[in-house]
């Protein structure tokens, strides 16, 4: 089944403690990207990359890092996590650059809480 | 930011067809429409999209006005799982979804 697929669904943990989440899809997509969701603030984008060792930010990157060693691999790194990071977290993927004509897949979220 | 605007919510009885407006008046030539909806908390469920025609696929149909400065999305009898939020989104530079309508499917 094609899917994306992240780790931890939930997480609760102390400020400054290095966390990382995980996404994998199955898809052989190029185009992975992670977002972040707040009430009332809708989805808003972190980073993204448009291929193995692409990486680029989106709208709100301060305090995250990613890696894409892997075209299937794409994690999200928080080195020192701060409350104001608390909230759902979603992967996509999709296949392509991102302006050509095909539609992302979702992961089911993961939704952190920093203490 | 979100380049395109949509009504915050609205109401549809159950087996009626729900309207869902989406204007995005600075879209581009080569930029399609596209639809999301989210159910919850769930990860974003691609509904449809469009560039210039109409689309219709199993879920819904796609309007696009000539001008291609708003759409609509028909969900052609509504149930109660279609509550959910809904997103209509430019690609383009980047992927941003904006805050999207709360439908709300009525017994």
């Amino acid at each position: 089944e094609a899917q994306v697929t992240q780790n931890p669904r939930y997480l609760i943990t102390v400020t400054g403690k290095k966390l990382t989440v995980t996404c994998s899809q199955n898809m052989n997509h190029e185009y992975m990207s992670w977002y972040r969701q707040d009430p009332g603030l809708g989805l808003r984008q972190i980073y993204y990359s448009m291929n193995v060792e692409v990486t680029d930010k989106g709208d709100v990157p301060e305090g995250y890092k990613v890696s894409r060693k892997e075209k299937r691999n794409f994690p999200l790194i928080l080195e020192s996590p701060s409350p104001n990071q608390t909230s759902l977290y979603f992967c996509a993927s999709k296949p392509g650059p991102v302006d050509s004509n095909q539609p992302q897949h979702f992961g089911d979220g993961t939704r952190l809480s920093i203490l | 930011d979100a380049k395109t605007t949509q009504p915050p919510s609205m109401d549809c009885a159950e087996g009626r067809a729900a309207n869902l407006p989406c204007n995005h008046s600075t879209i581009s030539g080569n930029e399609y429409v596209y639809w999301y909806r989210q159910i919850h908390s769930q990860g974003p469920q691609y509904i449809i999209h469009g560039l210039k025609n109409n689309e219709t696929n199993e879920m819904a149909s796609l309007i696009i006005t000539e001008d291609r400065k708003s759409s609509t999305l028909i969900l052609p009898h509504a149930t109660l799982r279609d509550t959910a939020v809904y997103y209509c989104i430019e690609t383009g530079d980047g992927l941003t979804f904006g805050k999207g309508t709360h439908l709300i499917i009525q017994p």
